[in-house]
């Protein structure tokens, strides 16, 4: 079974904060997608990462970067929080090729005061 | 630039009746994949099914079946005797056919089953 695991599932922080949210697959998958989901906008692109070191920016990248060191990792920093950052982040990867599925893990609920 | 659009911000069904969810899609691009996930209450994402643009016949998946009308852009998903389970928000994606393709997503449709 293929795993994703985010590093916690409710966030709380301040304002100005440098946020980190990390994401580990256990498939040995190429691909990996981050993601935010506000009521009403449907999953919106952050950043994706297609290789160990490679990073592109989604559809929204702004406020937002990412690192991948690792191919298992990939994480998702906030530089400095602010409450229009407020949303549920989900983590996804899978391998290349048009077929495959997104694998999704179970999600992280981000509340910036 | 792709764009998908769901247009049932939520649908109720009968319990053991079937249910169609609308998506329709668009792009230029003649290689793609669409999907549909399920997000229960619980929040993780469920692959539910998928259909290739190239593909002759619509996929089906158990109780579930995706419509594949390419000429009108359509993958609506039929959900067939649903259950009481099948409450969730249900989002459609599409996907071109580069290596490194993003996904894009609906807004999603929530789904209420009524017993």
């Amino acid at each position: 079974d293929v795993k994703v695991t985010q590093s916690s599932r409710y966030l709380v922080k301040r304002t100005g904060e440098k946020v980190f949210l990390e994401c580990v697959q256990d498939m040995d998958h190429e691909n990996m997608f981050w993601y935010r989901q506000d009521p009403g906008l449907g999953l919106r692109l952050i950043y994706f990462s297609y290789d160990v070191k490679m990073k592109e920016k989604g559809d929204i990248p702004e406020g937002y970067s990412v690192s991948r060191e690792k191919k298992e990792r990939f994480s998702l920093i906030l530089e400095s929080a602010s409450t229009n950052q407020t949303s549920m982040y989900l983590c996804a990867s899978r391998p290349p090729g048009l077929a495959y599925e997104q694998y999704f893990g179970p999600g992280t609920r981000l509340t910036v005061t | 630039a792709q764009k998908i659009t769901q247009t049932q911000p939520g649908m109720f069904v009968q319990e053991k009746e079937a249910v169609t969810l609308d998506c329709t899609y668009d792009t230029s691009d003649p290689s793609y994949g669409l999907f549909w996930y399920k997000q229960p209450s619980s929040g993780e994402m469920i692959f539910l099914i998928y259909q290739g643009s190239y593909d002759q016949q619509n996929a089906t998946e158990g109780r579930y079946s995706l419509n594949f009308q390419k000429a009108r852009k359509s993958a609506n998903l039929v959900i067939s005797a649903s259950q009481l389970g099948d409450s969730a928000m249900y989002f459609c994606a599409m996907r071109i056919n580069t290596n490194a393709g993003k996904s894009t997503f609906g807004d999603g449709t929530t789904l209420t089953v009524k017993p």
